[in-house]
């Protein structure tokens, strides 16, 4: 079955620190993975993608993410935390088949002054 | 980039009332959308699938009957809560794909609060 888990609900960091949110899947197929950012009473909006290209994808604001097919990850970072970046980020997994899409619970990010 | 536009931004009605919600491509055809429901502190719930032309996809637990979606172009959708209750009372978003594979990233509304009082 497939899966997404984002291995933590909420992550502290001051600003000006580097950044690292995590997230994991489970799949039979190659997925397609995306990062997305939610603001507060906001939709979200895609940071990056990996469609099974280069497996460091570089997305929007300094952020980037690296696929990893042997550790099933791809985890979000970002080398420098500022304060706009928080926000509650989802980890999204889309397989073949039309737009089947399993989104991760979240992970809301402070960044303390 | 590819913009979807969701209204209202939020909503207040009393309860036994419909609200409607819509959700446009503004610059792409969509022949899907999708209506989540989100609440607090929770991730997004996907509610049902809007295929232009058909019936929507409901996920299993959603009421097709108070949540009425039509699909009637490739750029509009829209949610109808119909009798709502407090119990209602939620963020509401849509999502629409620019392309007709797994590959294509979803562009989300601003999403809609809804109050049921």
């Amino acid at each position: 079955a497939q899966s997404v888990t984002q291995l933590d609900s909420h992550v502290s960091v001051s600003e000006g620190t580097p950044v690292l949110l995590r997230c994991n899947y489970s799949s039979s197929y190659s997925p397609s993975l995306f990062w997305y950012v939610q603001h507060p009473n906001k939709g979200l909006q895609l940071l990056l993608k990996y469609t099974s290209a280069a497996t460091l994808v570089k997305g929007i604001n300094g952020f980037e993410a690296e696929f990893k097919k042997s550790e099933t990850s791809f985890h979000l970072t970002k080398p420098s935390a500022h304060m706009s970046d928080a926000a509650e980020y989802f980890c999204v997994v889309s397989y073949t088949g039309g737009f089947k899409t399993i989104f991760g619970a979240g992970t809301r990010l402070f960044v303390k002054a | 980039g590819a913009v979807v536009s969701q209204h209202p931004s939020w909503v207040i009605c009393k309860s036994g009332t419909s609200v409607k919600i819509e959700c446009r491509s503004l610059d792409f055809q969509a022949t899907t959308m999708f209506w989540y429901r989100q609440f607090p502190k929770q991730s997004l719930m996907l509610m049902a699938t809007s295929n232009e032309g058909s019936k929507a996809t409901y996920e299993q637990g959603v009421e097709k009957d108070k949540f009425l979606i039509n699909h009637a172009s490739l750029t509009l959708s829209t949610l109808t809560v119909t009798s709502a209750h407090p119990e209602d009372s939620s963020f509401y978003i849509c999502s629409a794909g620019e392309g007709a594979n797994y590959n294509s990233p979803l562009h989300f509304g601003n999403g809609t609060r809804l109050t049921v009082t």
